[in-house]
């Protein structure tokens, strides 16, 4: 199936921990994208990688640190979790030129819940 | 300030009956894009329709049609024929431009109940 995936789909830890969540594309774009969403559905861009390049990152504690091996993953890691981080996170991509019309396609997304 | 309004929390319709769900943007580029999101209560994100500011005629998907006026900054969501499946958030989004590429910003969403 052609789509974006993201693993693993839950993720429950203690605060204080390291933990990652990975995503993959298969779509061909060449853009990909962080988003968190909060408890009240506030949906914000973290990052974006064009073609393994970072291109946008939000005002993010440095404790988050996007990865992008190629253009078709990109995975983000979490250093000491903090109970504010809970939410759920959902990764994106698109296709940067304007002809495509930079339609974003989600990933199912991670709930991530920091006991 | 806010890019993207969207003034209803939470909307009723019965179903079977057509609903619109406004969106009010802020920009001061000439080239922008605007989307509609769906997102179900099993949580993920679905694209539904996109609307260029250079597009002429109103954008329609199906069900969906976006009303689009310019001039007033408005890109409102009509859902006709509501169906119970159409219960979810909807989120409306602008893209905008910046140097290296394009962000796309998203409005606080609408929570939409089709009532049978």
């Amino acid at each position: 199936d052609t789509a974006v995936s993201q693993t693993p789909k839950y993720l429950v830890t203690q605060m204080g921990n390291d933990k990652s969540i990975k995503c993959e594309q298969n779509l061909g774009h060449d853009t990909m994208y962080w988003y968190k969403q909060d408890s009240k559905k506030f949906l914000k861009i973290m990052f974006s990688y064009n073609n393994k390049e970072l291109i946008i990152n939000e005002t993010v504690p440095n404790r988050f640190s996007p990865k992008s091996p190629d253009k078709a993953h990109l995975n983000l890691h979490i250093n000491s979790l903090e109970l504010g981080d809970s939410a759920v996170y959902f990764c994106a991509s698109s296709q940067l030129r304007l002809a495509e019309r930079g339609t974003q396609y989600f990933g199912p997304g991670t709930r991530l819940l920091v006991l | 300030a806010q890019k993207i309004t969207q003034t209803q929390p939470g909307m009723f319709v019965q179903e079977k009956e057509a609903v619109t769900l406004d969106c009010t943007y802020d920009t001061s580029d000439q080239s922008y894009g605007l989307f509609w999101y769906k997102q179900p209560s099993s949580g993920e994100m679905i694209f539904l329709i996109y609307q260029g500011s250079y597009d002429e005629q109103n954008a329609t998907e199906g069900r969906y049609s976006l009303n689009f006026q310019k001039a007033r900054k408005s890109a409102n969501l009509v859902i006709s024929a509501s169906q119970l499946g159409d219960s979810a958030m909807y989120f409306c989004a602008m893209r905008e431009e910046f140097t290296g590429g394009f962000k796309t910003i998203f409005g606080a969403g609408t929570r939409l109940f089709v009532k049978a």
